[in-house]
């Protein structure tokens, strides 16, 4: 099956600081979803975004199906934004969706 | 629009004993999806439905686990005998179409001591 890597699995910053997430695929997909888990473990939809490049607030996404990865930047960081963050792949022939192992982040004050 | 909701949030049984999570997709979602994530690590698929059949099960970890969606609706995840391992959280999503966005529940977090 598909094989999805995210980096880097733990990240640690600062209030105000901004960072860059990466999710790597090993095959063509027809959907990719980025979720937030937030301390109380639930998912939150950040995007869906099988190709291109999509904006919200301070959260923007790009990915690139040709070059199999996606990135989820998050800029001007606030200690809200602490969880882990996945990313999903849905397959070109499946219906589930494959998972990363996900990357933590911690924002401190 | 409601979003999918899962009952309960949390249950903490012994092992040995049933546990019968439920999920309440968003109105009018064909499919219905079912994942875990155990001890900290990714979070897998189980199961999906359409409508109430179900289309793919190979995510199903044993023989312990019954999934059901009677009439196409809700849908329910039984564990019978719960085993320690099963500890984790279970999560639910929908989707209108079979390749569109999932929206995912809060998650039932399982502890089966």
């Amino acid at each position: 099956g598909i094989q999805v890597e995210q980096s880097p699995p733990d990240l640690i910053l600062q209030e105000g600081a901004n960072s860059t997430l990466r999710c790597n695929f090993s095959d063509s997909v027809n959907n990719l979803q980025w979720f937030h888990q937030n301390p109380w473990g639930q998912l939150i939809n950040l995007f869906y975004i099988p190709s291109g490049t999509k904006q919200n607030g301070r959260l923007s996404a790009t990915t690139v199906a040709t070059e199999r990865y996606s990135l989820l930047y998050i800029s001007s960081s606030q200690t809200t934004d602490s969880g882990v963050y996945f990313c999903a792949v849905l397959e070109t022939s499946g219906s589930r969706l494959t998972f990363g192992e996900g990357t933590q982040l911690t924002v401190n004050p | 629009e409601a979003g999918v909701t899962q009952f309960p949030s949390h249950s903490v049984i012994e092992k040995g004993q049933t546990v019968t999570l439920r999920c309440d997709p968003i109105s009018g979602h064909d499919n219905l999806y079912w994942y875990r994530r155990v001890m900290g690590k990714e979070i897998k698929f189980l199961l999906h439905f359409v409508k109430e059949s179900k289309q793919d099960e190979s995510g199903m970890p044993n023989n312990r686990f019954l999934a059901e969606r009677t009439g196409g609706t809700y849908s329910t995840l039984k564990v019978q005998p719960a085993e320690l391992e099963d500890s984790g959280v279970y999560f639910c999503a929908s989707s209108r179409g079979l390749q569109e966005t999932q929206y995912f529940g809060p998650g039932t977090r399982l502890l089966v001591l």
